[in-house]
């Protein structure tokens, strides 16, 4: 059974129309992340929550922003998506972020196209 | 330069061959060391973590130099299903007492018949 799940797997936007992803996870872990990956390149770290701490990486555009109403839910919005955001977002979620050999563990990603 | 660098490839190879990858990272205070596969259009999945002494699971075997800064995979007997990129990613704990990884941007395998 999957535990990180998001939805949907792919999404179809036109450029300037806001768009949300969304992730869930069954795992009750405390930290939830976001990632950007383009075509053959690195994820590249958004932002993560831990709990209700929200942490964004220095060069994270303010078009994107992010909600964890609670432990379980994460959500990813685009408030004026470009060409340029189109990519594979990946959830992932870990059980804590202190010890160095913590797991990750992925969602499936969403897929997003920009018309 | 890239904190984690890896070669893009492809590698391609027959099946039943050995290929090897290296990836290097530039902080010399990193201290844990994974490789993930990913297929194409889906997420990363570990594949196995890399410890100073290496370790193998099966047909892989995982290497860390950190002397020289860089930590390799070895795959034997290469399977048609072993098609995919390999992500090199590399932790370290950063001044807020938290974990930070930093991911490479894979090497592509592709295993032919």
């Amino acid at each position: 059974d999957a535990m990180v799940i998001q939805n949907p797997r792919y999404q179809v936007t036109q450029f300037g129309k806001p768009v949300t992803l969304s992730c869930s996870q069954t795992l009750n872990h405390n930290v939830m992340y976001w990632y950007q990956q383009k075509s053959s390149q690195a994820p590249k770290l958004l932002f993560h929550y831990y709990d209700k701490d929200f942490n964004n990486e220095a060069d994270t555009p303010d078009n994107f922003q992010s909600r964890r109403p609670n432990t379980s839910f994460c959500f990813l919005d685009i408030r004026s998506p470009g060409l340029g955001d189109a990519a594979m977002y990946l959830c992932a979620t870990s059980r804590d972020q202190g010890r160095i050999n913590e797991k990750l563990f992925f969602g499936s990603g969403t897929q997003l196209s920009v018309l | 330069r890239k904190e984690v660098e890896q070669d893009p490839g492809p590698f391609n190879v027959p099946e039943g061959a050995t290929v090897a990858f290296n990836c290097t990272y530039s902080n010399s205070a990193s201290q844990s060391f994974f490789w993930y596969r990913q297929d194409c259009r889906k997420e990363p999945k570990l594949l196995m973590s890399v410890y100073s002494s290496g370790n193998e699971d099966g047909r892989f075997t995982a290497q860390l130099n950190r002397a020289s800064q860089y930590i390799s995979l070895l795959i034997r007997d290469s399977k048609l299903s072993d098609s995919a990129t390999y992500l090199c990613v590399v932790a370290s704990i950063v001044d807020t007492g938290r974990r930070a990884l930093t991911f490479g941007s894979g090497t592509r395998l592709q295993v032919q018949p």
